[in-house]
């Protein structure tokens, strides 16, 4: 079965700090995968696909197929980074996406 | 252009009552999603349509029941609320999916169900 698992519920880094947020996936077919966020009083959105290979708001995410990982990184925490984020699969023929247990990250000053 | 809404923001009920959610989109998007959230559970899918007219079980359908009679509408129903089904709902749409994963997920703004 089709599986996201974000370890951290809670990371804590202060400003300026490497930041970064697990993400590991159980999926027998080619993963597509995906970080969304949620800011404080808005709605989810989407942060970055690995298919895109890009870099948003400073965030990387490499997929890593021989450990079934897709983890979220960023060199240098800002303020504005403290937000709620999922990872997330999407499951091919289903149509669907299959969420993480999000992590709730907070960049301290 | 309003995107994905949802009504109502925030209901109380009390054991054993019903209500609906509407979700209605104005992007022409097929594909439409029910998830909850919870503390510590993510986001999980509830129901999903891939069209009008079409239904699908998610993860945590148990309790809930869903309507697509219209494309732009997805109804999320509960016939006897549960303290259980207490949580945050979100309700997405896409246009579609593609190996290209050019396709993604427009979100609600959720709705904060409470059940006494």
């Amino acid at each position: 079965a089709q599986r996201v698992t974000q370890p951290e519920k809670l990371l804590s880094v202060f400003k300026g700090a490497p930041v970064e947020l697990k993400c590991n996936y159980s999926y027998s077919g080619s993963p597509e995968l995906f970080w969304y966020v949620q800011y404080s009083r808005q709605r989810l959105q989407l942060l970055l696909r690995h298919i895109s290979r890009e870099s948003i708001k400073g965030f990387t995410a490499d997929l890593n197929k021989g450990e079934t990982s897709f983890h979220l990184k960023k060199p240098f925490a800002q303020e504005e980074d403290s937000a709620m984020y999922y990872c997330a699969l999407y499951v091919q023929g289903a149509q669907k996406l299959v969420f993480g247990q999000g992590t709730r990250l907070t960049i301290n000053p | 252009n309003a995107g994905v809404t949802q009504t109502p923001k925030f209901r109380v009920l009390k054991t054993g009552q019903s209500m609906t959610l509407l979700c209605a989109q104005d992007m022409n998007h097929e594909y439409m999603y029910w998830y909850r959230q919870d503390p510590g559970m993510g986001l999980r899918l509830i129901h999903y349509s891939v069209g009008e007219g079409t239904t699908a079980k998610g993860e945590v359908p148990d309790g809930y029941n869903v309507s697509r009679l219209k494309k732009q509408n997805f109804l999320l129903g509960l016939e006897s609320a549960a303290p259980s089904q207490t949580s945050v709902y979100f309700c997405a749409s896409s246009y579609s999916w593609g190996g290209t994963g050019a396709n993604v997920l427009t979100f609600g703004a959720g709705s904060r169900l409470t059940v006494l």
